[in-house]
């Protein structure tokens, strides 16, 4: 079984850019999660997407945003960007259940560098 | 919201043990653990539950107080495969989950 895949893997960009990073699930895994990670901060969780709808979401801005289409994938949209959205952005996938816990598999993902 | 782990780093000689602890102020619905090694994508250990069920890794063990909202990963005979960031994930009710700020282990032969 493929394993969750995420593009682009670098990116640089600049002061006041958006990005749009992308995110195909594991077959199947209808939960898509994404996250922030930094030295300092660790891992933060940004938002979770099932059937197309947020259903958590973490403490950040308004500037950073996501959406899950229909098969599944998800993009994530960062406007505006300043120098401390430099981080790598991972995504992870799990089976969705009210009832049981399920565990995430992670993508390689996105390195973002903001200049 | 997001769990708090100890120690913040260990290091290790090969066929030592050691705890890592993740301590919550949230009521868990369940705990997870990952290992996350340098450059790589963090990876599955093991899920706690409620009630005690358990579903993971056959070499690493782990606890789970419930009342206490803390949780435990033991880590027996280690060996230099084990080393790296150790993240415990807690899971509120509503499926919201956070991440602790990890804990850095090392092997060393």
């Amino acid at each position: 079984k493929a394993g969750v895949t995420q593009t682009p893997r670098y990116l640089i960009k600049t002061r006041g850019q958006q990005v749009t990073l992308s995110c195909s699930p594991i077959s199947g895994h209808r939960s898509v999660s994404w996250y922030q990670q930094t030295p300092g901060q660790g891992l933060q969780f940004l938002f979770e997407y099932f059937s197309e709808t947020q259903r958590n979401k973490g403490n950040f801005p308004g500037r950073f945003s996501g959406r899950q289409f229909s098969n599944s994938r998800s993009e994530m949209n960062v406007s505006t960007l300043e120098l401390g959205d430099s981080a790598l952005y991972l995504c992870a996938s799990r089976i969705w259940g009210t009832d049981f816990s399920y565990e995430q598999y992670f993508g390689p993902g996105t390195r973002l560098t903001v200049t | 919201q997001q769990p708090v782990q100890s120690p913040q780093a260990v290091i290790l000689r090969e066929g030592e043990d050691a705890v890592i602890n993740c301590s919550s102020s949230k009521a868990l619905y369940s705990v997870h653990w990952y290992r996350q090694k340098h450059g790589e994508a963090p990876v599955f250990l093991m899920i706690l539950l409620k009630g005690g069920e358990q579903k993971g890794h056959e070499k690493i063990s782990a606890s789970f107080n419930e009342k206490k909202q803390q949780s435990s990963l033991y880590l027996t005979a280690s060996q230099l495969s084990y080393s790296g960031t150790y993240f415990c994930g807690t899971e509120l009710a509503g499926n919201q989950f956070y991440f602790g700020t990890g804990t850095s282990l090392t092997v060393i032969p």
